[in-house]
């Protein structure tokens, strides 16, 4: 158990709807990442925040967006879903957001879109 | 840019076995590499990083990873397999001194251990 946790599991869900993922770090991690995992695409990174403000932006759609809360969990919301927005969804958190820090990941969301 | 390649999608070992899984990368400037490991509907689990000094770095789980400079390879060891290795290895990479800790994965390597 990584100390990282994300809800819900599982999301099954419509095309053209709106799906908020939910990520709380491990205790005393500043930085969160998410990453989207899919059996084409790969590991990809989408973005980072650290301590409430984005630090780095990857292959993110405009549809996507994300935010770190005070309390520093963060949630990843996703809109006007297609099917090919069906993946598994990972946030990972670290203590400082550098460059020697390890991430740790929790154990994702599935979403699938029908 | 950084990138790494995993050159193998599969790799077959028997238990008791050394095993390799294959790692190089490119990126300018000092790496700092990462293996993780992802079993069935889990997330990804660290086991080891290298980030300077000795080019041996020992991890979770009794392995090991060899950064070769001059080859652009952080391969992952271990001197006997067991079974339950069996799972996908991840290897990742970011640039030393970005200020950022962006990680690129590699597209993963399936290890089947066999019994």
């Amino acid at each position: 158990d990584s100390g990282v946790t994300q809800t819900p599991k599982h999301l099954i869900t419509a095309t053209g709807q709106r799906v908020t993922l939910r990520c709380s770090p491990r205790s005393g991690d500043l930085s969160v990442y998410w990453y989207q995992q899919s059996l084409d695409q790969g590991l990809q990174f989408l973005i980072q925040y650290y301590n409430g403000e984005e630090r780095a932006k990857g292959n993110i759609l405009e549809r996507f967006s994300a935010q770190q809360f005070p309390d520093l969990h963060s949630e990843l919301n996703l809109s006007s879903l297609e099917l090919g927005d069906s993946a598994l969804y990972f946030c990972a958190s670290s203590p400082q957001g550098q460059g020697t820090d390890t991430q740790y990941f929790g154990p994702g969301t599935r979403l699938t879109v029908l | 840019a950084q990138s790494v390649a995993q050159p193998e999608d599969q790799v077959n070992v028997a238990e008791g076995n050394p095993l390799t899984v294959k790692c190089t990368y490119s990126v300018s400037g000092n790496p700092y590499l990462f293996w993780y490991v992802q079993y069935p509907n889990r997330g990804l689990q660290f086991l080891l990083k290298y980030i300077t000094g000795d080019n041996l770095v020992k991890g979770s789980y009794g392995f090991e990873a060899e950064f070769n400079k001059s080859q652009t390879s952080f391969h992952l060891k271990k001197p006997s397999a067991l079974v339950s290795d069996s799972a996908l290895y991840f290897c990742a990479v970011r640039r030393g001194n970005s200020g950022y800790s962006t990680l690129t994965f590699g597209k993963g390597t399936m290890l089947l251990v066999s019994p």
